[in-house]
């Protein structure tokens, strides 16, 4: 398996412009998670699928942020506008039963807001 | 709610130098217990964890952490670095669930030959 695919791994976007990043879980993985690290904050859960299914929207920051995971292979996390304070890695997770096994990350993606 | 802290934000040591990077947690339930690495420009990688069971946990990389639940500590231990070794460690909780996990800071690690 190719593990966690995220794409792209770098974005560069002018403010007020929409992001949208790619998700792809290992297959076979019932659970997906997106994380967004910066230096302020460290590592964040933004949102927590099972099934397709959000179970968990509160870390999201705002209604600038959503998230859809339409099937089992695949997830997206837009931000419409971005703002520079948006700047950050955000990282994709998958799992097979959640967190009590294992969750396997992606490279991330690096997003830059100027 | 459960929270995470790594009192060190680096730690330097020398090649084949024993090292010890400390993780404490909060929490009101029981717990699930991580250790994560970051090498430069990727992902998480698990390096062990804690369910339940045997408090000495040994993971990849020679790599070793204790759970004290009395001392609410998960320290993770190597007793000889190498240079590969430097990298960024999270330190990880979980709800009961163990759906919801919460990092801590991170250490960075850096191992000087």
């Amino acid at each position: 398996d190719a593990g966690v695919i995220q794409s792209p791994r770098h974005e560069v976007t002018e403010m007020g412009q929409e992001v949208t990043l790619r998700c792809k879980p290992i297959s076979g993985h019932n659970s997906l998670f997106w994380y967004r690290q910066t230096m302020m904050r460290g590592l964040e859960l933004l949102i927590y699928f099972n099934n397709n299914v959000p179970i968990d929207d509160s870390g999201m920051p705002e209604d600038r942020f959503s998230a859809k995971m339409p099937n089992a292979s695949f997830s997206t996390l837009k931000i419409q506008p971005s703002e520079p304070r948006d700047s950050a890695v955000y990282f994709c997770a998958s799992s097979p039963q959640g967190i009590l096994t294992e969750a396997f990350f992606g490279q991330g993606t690096r997003l830059t807001v100027v | 709610a459960q929270s995470v802290t790594q009192l060190d934000s680096q730690v330097p040591v020398f090649e084949e130098a024993p090292v010890e990077l400390r993780c404490n947690y909060s929490s009101s339930v029981s717990v699930y217990l991580f250790w994560y690495v970051q090498y430069p420009n990727q992902g998480l990688q698990l390096l062990l964890k804690y369910l339940s069971g045997s408090t000495l946990v040994k993971g990849i990389n020679g790599f070793e952490a204790e759970f004290n639940k009395s001392q609410t500590s998960f320290h993770l231990r190597k007793p000889s670095v190498h240079i590969s070794d430097t990298a960024e460690y999270f330190c990880a909780v979980s709800n009961n669930a163990g759906n919801m996990l919460t990092f801590g800071g991170g250490t960075r690690l850096m191992v000087k030959p």
